[in-house]
């Protein structure tokens, strides 16, 4: 059974840093990654999707790295912002289902 | 990327009661699928809402209690039925639009409170 981990949990930044969050999985036979946002209350708004077969992915100031065979993704974000303050949410696609397993998250709280 | 509606966005009710869910597509996708978010817990899939057949539902989540229609590739409900307050979750549609990214995407989800 796949198995998705998000570390830290709770993360408080300055406004400015760059920032890594960090995702897991326990099977690597991956079809897909995607990256996601939740603000408080809401639903989610896609980031990125990286393909099994890719090793990042870029938008703005996000960048999204797979190591499909060590079981890890990265989402990197860069002069974090104010409005960079969400919950961040990684799921994993596990075959032609479109069946998403997702991750515990990790809240994001940047201060100015 | 499809835009994704739901009704109600929120809703408070009492036990026992059923509250139906909707959401709508603006175009016609491949797959639509059902998620709760219990409070501070990541997303759980409940079912995939299959279009002129019945749902297949995940492990732990039956008809009787989550019935989900899908009368064609732009809309489904979701049901939930004999409410108690452990139903209290975001209940989420997202879709699948049948693109080889298999990205999928989400609506704002109904916020559910149980009495």
């Amino acid at each position: 059974k796949q198995e998705v981990t998000q570390i830290p949990a709770a993360l408080s930044v300055p406004e400015g840093e760059n920032l890594v969050l960090n995702c897991s999985f326990t099977d690597s036979a991956i079809y897909n990654l995607q990256w996601f946002r939740q603000d408080p209350g809401k639903g989610l708004t896609s980031l990125l999707l990286i393909q099994s077969s890719q090793r990042e992915q870029t938008s703005g100031r996000l960048n999204a790295s797979l190591d499909k065979s060590s079981g890890r993704s990265t989402l990197y974000i860069a002069a974090s912002q104010p409005g960079d303050s969400a919950t961040y949410l990684c799921a994993v696609l596990v075959g032609t289902a479109s069946k998403l397993t997702f991750g515990t998250g990790t809240r994001l709280q940047v201060t100015l | 990327s499809a835009v994704i509606s739901q009704k109600p966005s929120r809703d408070i009710c009492q036990r026992g009661t059923s509250l139906t869910i909707q959401c709508q597509v603006d175009s016609q996708v491949t797959m639509m699928f059902w998620y709760r978010q219990q409070p501070g817990q990541s997303l759980t899939l409940i079912a995939t809402a299959n279009q002129g057949s019945e749902a297949t539902y995940e492990s732990g989540f039956v008809i009787d209690k989550f019935p989900i229609s899908r009368p064609n590739l732009t809309f489904s409900t979701l049901t939930v039925s004999n409410m108690s307050p452990e139903d209290s979750s975001i209940y989420l549609c997202s879709v699948d639009e049948g693109n080889l990214s298999n990205e999928q995407f989400f609506g704002p989800g109904t916020r559910l409170t149980v009495l």
